[in-house]
């Protein structure tokens, strides 16, 4: 299934790096989402955008900023970052509306020095 | 989205027997969806319930939402080694889902 690509697949950066995290879907869904998976846990929903429009923030550090900058394309900006963010960060789009499945991408699996 | 609780957290199942992964929440839920992860891979939605009571089945797979919409079950017969993954449920809320923990099933061969 390739309606949600993410890139990159892998990522390895020092605390002090700045790097960018992509997701793009081709389903021409209008909502889009950030999860972060860590080992052992559920997943948890970090951002929702819908129609373009920032509608949750999960008390998330600020050093995670997400940016969409059209329906298709949802960015996850990193800095500062801490060795416990190193986890597989998902990215799902769905059609705006109550209760619409999810479809996600292979995820970025990011490893923090 | 509420929290809802998976049990068990862990499922070892002998290829071809019948297993059962439950999914319960303290309040009603609207609605319920199940998904599958398998190793090294991303979720993938598998089934949405909606109606109290609703069962709903994909080939080996049998889907059940409980009458007072406070639970749900995954029942797998003749379990394969393709069944490999976590199982999570998820309530879904007017823009997002709340998963819970997942059910990781292995299976010997």
């Amino acid at each position: 299934e390739t309606g949600v690509t993410q890139t990159p697949r892998h990522l390895v950066m020092g605390m002090t790096n700045k790097k960018s995290l992509k997701c793009e879907q081709h389903l021409g869904h209008n909502a889009m989402y950030w999860y972060k998976q860590s080992a052992k846990k559920p997943l948890e929903l970090m951002f929702v955008y819908s129609l373009e429009e920032r509608v949750e923030n999960n008390s998330v550090p600020s050093r995670f900023s997400p940016e969409c900058p059209n329906s298709s394309h949802l960015f996850l900006h990193l800095h500062t970052l801490q060795p416990e963010d190193s986890a597989l960060y998902l990215c799902a789009s769905s059609q705006d509306g109550s209760n619409q499945p999810q479809h996600f991408g292979d995820g970025t699996r990011l490893s923090i020095l | 989205g509420q929290q809802v609780m998976q049990i068990p957290q862990y499922q070892h199942v002998q290829e071809g027997e019948d297993f059962t992964t439950y999914c319960n929440s303290s309040t009603t839920l609207s609605n319920i969806q199940w998904y599958k992860q398998r190793p090294g891979g991303h979720p993938v939605f598998l089934i949405q319930l909606v109606k109290s009571g609703e069962v709903k089945k994909q080939k080996r797979l049998t889907f059940q939402f409980g009458e007072a919409k406070k639970n749900s079950s995954l029942h797998i017969t003749a379990t394969q080694t393709t069944d490999v993954g976590t199982y999570f449920c998820a309530d879904g809320d007017d823009y997002k889902l709340s998963f819970g923990a997942g059910t990781t099933v292995t299976v010997r061969a």
